[in-house]
C-alpha cells in the first residue's frame, strides 16, 4: 500500500471551509484513496473514497489531483463536532471491496469557535 | 442494527494471562479485521478475514492469534499478554464486492502489568 503525508495539524475557523491535504506520490494505480475521521478515541469514522474522480457525499468532497499524487479533503462547513483526527490512506482493493487499510498518524484538525 | 460491538469495553491483564476479545456485526459483512492503536499513533492491522473460516496476518499479527468461526464473530486471543500489548483494540467489518467502508467498533482498552 502507498504511504501517505499529511500535515500533523490543522485549525479552522467554525463555518468555514476545512481544506486537508495529503501527499501519495508512491500510489499505483489500482490503489483508491480514503479519508476516514477519528473523534476522540472513538472509532474511526468512513468519510469517502475516489479512484480519479473528484467525490462529494453529504459529508465532504475530494480533489484528487489528476496525476492522482495528491489530494484535498474538504468539509464546507467545518463545525465544533468535526474536531479530530482526519486519516489519509492509499489502500487497495480485494474482490472488489477494500481490504487492508494503512493508518498514519493522520492530520489533526481544530475547529475554532 | 447494533453495528459492530466488542466485547469487553476494558480489561487490566497481567503478563502471561490470555484472554479473548469478542468482535461481533449485524451486518452480515464479508469481511473483518482487528487493528490496534497505541497513544498518539495510528491504527495498526494486526489481523483480517474475508470470510467465514479465513484469517490472515496484517502489519503487526505476533502475539495474537484469531478466529472467524461464524460470519458475525471475529476473536483476537492473546496467549500470554505482554506489557507492549497495552493499547486499544478496535474491530471493524465491511461488506465484500462494492464495500469500500470500514465499520468500527467502540474499541476494547487494555492494560498489561
Amino acid at each position: 500500500d502507498a504511504k501517505t503525508t499529511q500535515p500533523t495539524s490543522m485549525d479552522c475557523a467554525e463555518g468555514r471551509a476545512a481544506n486537508l491535504p495529503c501527499n501519495h506520490s508512491t500510489i499505483s494505480g489500482n490503489e483508491y484513496v480514503y479519508w476516514y475521521r477519528q473523534i476522540h478515541s472513538q472509532g474511526p469514522q468512513y468519510i469517502i473514497h475516489g479512484l480519479k474522480n473528484n467525490e462529494t457525499n453529504e459529508m465532504a468532497s475530494l480533489i484528487i489531483t489528476e496525476d492522482r499524487k495528491s489530494s484535498t479533503l474538504i468539509l464546507p462547513h467545518a463545525t465544533l463536532r468535526d474536531t479530530a483526527v482526519y486519516y489519509c490512506i492509499a489502500g487497495g482493493v480485494y474482490g472488489g471491496a477494500t481490504n487492508k487499510l494503512i493508518f498514519g498518524t493522520g492530520t489533526l484538525l481544530a475547529v475554532q469557535p | 442494527n447494533a453495528g459492530v460491538t466488542q466485547t469487553p469495553k476494558f480489561r487490566v491483564l497481567k503478563t502471561g494471562q490470555s484472554m479473548t476479545l469478542l468482535c461481533a456485526q449485524d451486518m452480515n459483512h464479508e469481511y473483518m479485521y482487528w487493528y490496534r492503536q497505541d497513544p498518539g499513533m495510528g491504527l495498526r492491522l494486526i489481523h483480517y478475514s474475508v470470510g467465514e473460516g479465513t484469517t490472515a496476518k496484517g502489519e503487526v499479527p505476533d502475539g495474537y492469534n484469531v478466529s472467524r468461526l461464524k460470519k458475525q464473530n471475529f476473536l483476537l486471543g492473546l496467549e500470554s499478554a505482554a506489557p507492549s500489548q497495552t493499547s486499544v483494540y478496535f474491530c471493524a467489518s465491511s461488506r465484500g464486492t462494492g464495500g469500500f467502508e470500514q465499520y468500527f467498533g467502540p474499541g476494547t482498552r487494555l492494560t498489561v502489568t
